[in-house]
């Protein structure tokens, strides 16, 4: 069965402790790992897509990197506004179509000043 | 630009009720997916349609519906609503290179 899972569950950081978030995977195989930001109540924000295995790519303090089994999220001297839930999701081969993606459960950081 | 815009941000129901969510793509997008999102869980897949066409469909029961219109934009129906289908409801679109492009969803409150 295709499986998405994040580590930790929560994170909480101190302004400026760097710190980085897991995403491993099971799938049959991958079309693409995507990496979303959401704040509380509202819809997930698209950070960056990952295609290949030693792909990098960054945005501002963001770094995601990805490997033949799992992706991390590295998060570089955070500050209070990167508090978020971070989720994970993928595309597999065969799913028909672009539009389904297997999301995992969230990470959700807290950054204190 | 405007994104992708959902409406009503919020609504309360009554089990049993019908439900309509509506969904407007990011201009020039054709494709419309829709996800549930559970608190405390990531969103999980409904349906997606590409030019009318339904293209892909969840593990979720035929009270669950959907379409799009000719002007791209799609609505949620759901049936015979229980208490486990309250749940904030996302909409995405795609220009059909591979990102989902997120609303701010619509929050039901089945009661």
């Amino acid at each position: 069965e295709d499986q998405v899972t994040q580590s930790p569950e929560a994170l909480r950081l101190q302004e400026g402790e760097s710190s980085s978030l897991n995403c491993s995977y099971t799938v049959s195989g991958l079309r693409g790992l995507f990496w979303y930001r959401q704040d509380p109540g509202k819809g997930p924000e698209f950070l960056f897509t990952l295609y290949s295995a030693g792909e990098e790519k960054e945005k501002e303090r963001l770094k995601a990197t990805l490997t033949k089994k799992e992706s991390f999220l590295h998060i570089t001297a955070p500050k209070p506004e990167d508090s978020a839930t971070y989720l994970c999701a993928v595309r597999i081969h065969g799913s028909g179509n672009t539009g389904k993606l297997i999301f995992g459960q969230g990470t959700t950081l807290q950054v204190k000043p | 630009d405007a994104g992708v815009t959902q409406s009503p941000t919020h609504l309360i129901k009554t089990r049993g009720q019908h439900v309509t969510l509506r969904c407007s793509p990011i201009s020039g997008h054709k494709s419309v997916s829709w996800y549930q999102q559970v608190l405390g869980q990531g969103p999980q897949f409904i349906f997606q349609y590409y030019e009318k066409e339904e293209r892909g469909r969840g593990n979720f029961p035929d009270r669950f519906s959907a379409r799009q219109f000719p002007n791209y934009s799609s609505e949620l129906n759901v049936n015979a609503l229980l208490l486990g289908d309250s749940a904030l409801y996302l909409c995405a679109s795609s220009p059909g290179t591979g990102e989902l492009f997120f609303g701010e969803g619509s929050r039901l409150t089945v009661l």
